[in-house]
């Protein structure tokens, strides 16, 4: 069965500093792996998505991630952050169908 | 292009009455899927439809049970409520049922947050 773990519940980085969302996840087979984010009171919106190829994914909002096989992680990073970036980060992974399994998120707080 | 559109967005029920939540696909999805929200076990698959047929289930008891329609608008019930159920359920469209692709992802509404008193 396929898991997901996020290394970290909550991440406290300050305005501007990088920052970096752990993801690992535990298949025997290829997966798909993706990041979604969550704003308060609102749905979940994707970040950025690994299905195949280039093994550095970029996203939308300046995020990117890279999908790394031998040490089953999906790492998010984002260089600079910005206030806006305040959200729950959510890791999930299918192996190709509609039906996701989700990691229990990391909360981002950005300080001023 | 709408979104997905989830209603209600808030609802309350009590213990042993039944909800009912809607979900419309982003125009030409005609996969539809649901997930339930809680802090203690995060984000849950629930099932997922396409051409008005079950095509997936999640662990989850019969109380929760869902539909599809001819226009891909889709519904979930939930009967006799238990304060467990207390959850935000997403509804989540796509193109096409079966594998995911570049094109073909998921996109999710906001949600309908039901409290169960």
């Amino acid at each position: 069965a396929q898991s997901v773990t996020q290394l970290d519940s909550q991440v406290p980085v300050f305005e501007e500093a990088p920052v970096e969302l752990r993801c690992n996840y535990s298949s025997s087979v290829s997966v798909y792996l993706f990041w979604y984010v969550q704003y308060p009171n609102q749905g979940l919106q994707l970040l950025l998505k690994y299905l195949s190829g280039s093994t550095l994914v970029k996203g939308i909002n300046g995020f990117e991630a890279e999908f790394n096989k031998s040490q089953t992680s999906f790492h998010l990073r984002k260089p600079s952050v910005h206030i806006s970036d305040t959200a729950e980060y959510f890791c999930a992974v299918t192996q190709g169908a509609q039906k996701l399994v989700f990691g229990q998120g990391t909360r981002l707080t950005i300080n001023p | 292009k709408a979104g997905v559109t989830q209603t209600p967005r808030y609802l309350i029920k009590t213990r042993g009455q039944q909800v009912t939540l809607s979900c419309s696909p982003i125009s030409g999805h005609r996969s539809v899927s649901w997930y339930q929200q809680t802090p203690g076990q995060g984000l849950q698959f629930l099932f997922e439809y396409f051409s008005e047929t079950q095509r997936n289930k999640g662990n989850f008891p019969g109380r929760f049970s869902g539909r599809q329609f001819s226009n891909s608008r889709s519904e979930m019930n939930v009967s006799t409520l238990e304060l467990g159920d207390s959850a935000l359920y997403l509804c989540a469209s796509s193109l096409e049922a079966g594998r995911l692709s570049g094109a073909n992802v998921l996109t999710f509404g906001a949600g309908s947050r039901l409290t169960v008193l």
